[in-house]
């Protein structure tokens, strides 16, 4: 079964300092997705992220890319220029292939991420 | 509406009571996931709908947990005679067809349930 890890339970940043989240998963299968889900306070879960397995080339939106080495199955979240609003619970997640399980999400513990003014 | 809406938002309910938790998907959206989240903890999944095929019960957690939907459209999930350690945050997520895995999934706010 699928296993995603994150080992760190809380993160704290300087606002416009950069910060990297860290994220292992344990899989057997060759094709699957890997996202980062950002939860604030309201519980909506908000996705900031998403890295096709089969891509070589690093996952960049805006402010946020990720670190993706496939072989040490290590997927990590870093966050450039740090804002208050970036503060929040972080989720990991894994999801297989929509032939396998309908694609369901298998989550991380979370990081919870504050930044300091 | 233009997001996943789910109600109640909060529910207390006492020990050994049934509940009923309404999820409405986003419209065109033919894929719908229910996930569990423990305080303090990440999601669990607990059973996902693809239109018309047979659930993939898996993810729940016993008998007592049970979900329906009609057609693509509206998702209810009960728990019978509910127990303290059933109370969770109770979301839900629905997704265009998932073809490969790609496409996102876009979750309500929750239902916080308690239970006394």
């Amino acid at each position: 079964a699928q296993t995603v890890t994150q080992s760190q339970p809380e993160m704290s940043v300087q606002e416009a300092e950069t910060v990297t989240l860290s994220c292992t998963y344990d899989t057997s299968e060759s094709d699957y997705y890997l996202f980062w889900y950002k939860q604030p306070p309201s519980r909506q879960m908000i996705l900031v992220i998403r890295q096709e397995a089969y891509k070589q080339q690093n996952a960049t939106e805006n402010r946020f890319s990720v670190n993706f080495q496939k072989a040490a199955k290590s997927f990590s979240l870093k966050i450039s220029d740090s804002q208050l609003g970036d503060a929040a619970m972080y989720f990991c997640a894994y999801r297989t292939p929509s032939n396998n399980q309908g694609g369901k999400l298998i989550f991380g513990q979370g990081t919870e991420l504050s930044v300091k003014p | 509406g233009a997001g996943v809406s789910q109600s109640p938002s909060n529910k207390v309910t006492e020990k050994g009571k049934d509940v009923e938790l309404r999820c409405d998907p986003i419209s065109g959206h033919t894929a719908l996931y229910w996930y569990r989240q423990r305080l303090g903890q990440g999601l669990e999944f607990l059973i996902y709908f693809q239109g018309n095929s047979a659930p993939d019960k898996s993810g729940l957690p016993s008998d007592r947990f049970s979900a329906e939907r009609t057609g693509e459209s509206v998702s209810t999930l009960t728990i019978q005679r509910t127990q303290q350690e059933d109370s969770a945050v109770y979301l839900c997520a629905s997704s265009l067809v998932p073809r490969g895995g790609n496409q996102p999934q876009h979750f309500g706010d929750g239902t916080r349930l308690s239970i006394l």
